[in-house]
């Protein structure tokens, strides 16, 4: 069954530096996003990504943050300074013609 | 008002029961109405989704929706320990790059 690839499993980052964050998405979807999780809080969405430009963004998504999908198949999420309360989990999701698909997710720790 | 709001439990069952969980939602527009399960450090897996309201039924789950009282309730039968998980219900309008809303989740957990 297709899946959505997340790496790394695990960042640990110092505050004020960069990270990136990778996805490979389905193979025939069209449509990308950007969900993340505090630990012991809702899933919460962050952007959403289609014909190669962002569709729609929540507030959490401020200029910190970009995203990008560089060579068809790659989507990132780049965090320009990390701070301490972007430690979270951060999900990708991809969809086609039907449902929203998971990544396993990219646990990211600002020290 | 919360989009989707869903009691966060915890809430622990003992093995062979019913159980019930359940989720409000404010905005009539949108379609679909989906179950996901989250297991711990995992990422959300679907497992049930309604497009009307009924039931629907797949093997020990049924997933119900009552769009006139703006309801969602997902049914597991004789629950089993492999079902503890986080249960996340979700609503999204099935058109173009529409973004997948989630309520708290609920913390379910099946006691031997």
């Amino acid at each position: 069954e297709p899946e959505v690839t997340q790496t790394p499993s695990h960042q640990v980052t110092q505050m004020g530096q960069e990270v990136i964050l990778r996805c490979v998405p389905i193979s025939n979807h069209l449509y990308f996003y950007w969900y993340r999780q505090i630990l012991g809080q809702k899933v919460e969405f962050l952007v959403s990504f289609y014909n190669n430009e962002i569709s729609e963004k929540s507030e959490i998504f401020d200029d910190q943050f970009s995203v990008e999908r560089p060579d068809g198949s790659n989507f990132t999420l780049k965090i320009r300074s990390t701070k301490l309360e972007d430690s979270a989990m951060y999900f990708c999701a991809s969809r086609g013609d039907s449902f929203w698909v998971f990544g396993s997710g990219t646990q990211l720790s600002v020290l | 008002q919360k989009e989707v709001e869903q009691d966060p439990g915890p809430l622990s069952v003992p093995e062979g029961a019913i159980v019930s969980l359940n989720c409000t939602y404010s905005n009539s527009a949108f379609q679909y109405f989906m179950w996901y399960r989250q297991y711990s450090r995992k990422g959300p897996e679907l497992l049930m989704y309604t497009y009307s309201s009924g039931n629907k039924e797949d093997g020990r789950f049924t997933a119900q929706v009552d769009k006139s009282s703006k309801y969602i309730s997902l049914f597991i039968r004789d629950s089993q320990p492999s079902d503890s998980a986080t249960y996340l219900c979700a609503r999204g309008a099935n058109f173009g790059n529409e973004k997948l809303t989630f309520g708290t989740g609920t913390r379910l957990t099946i006691i031997p």
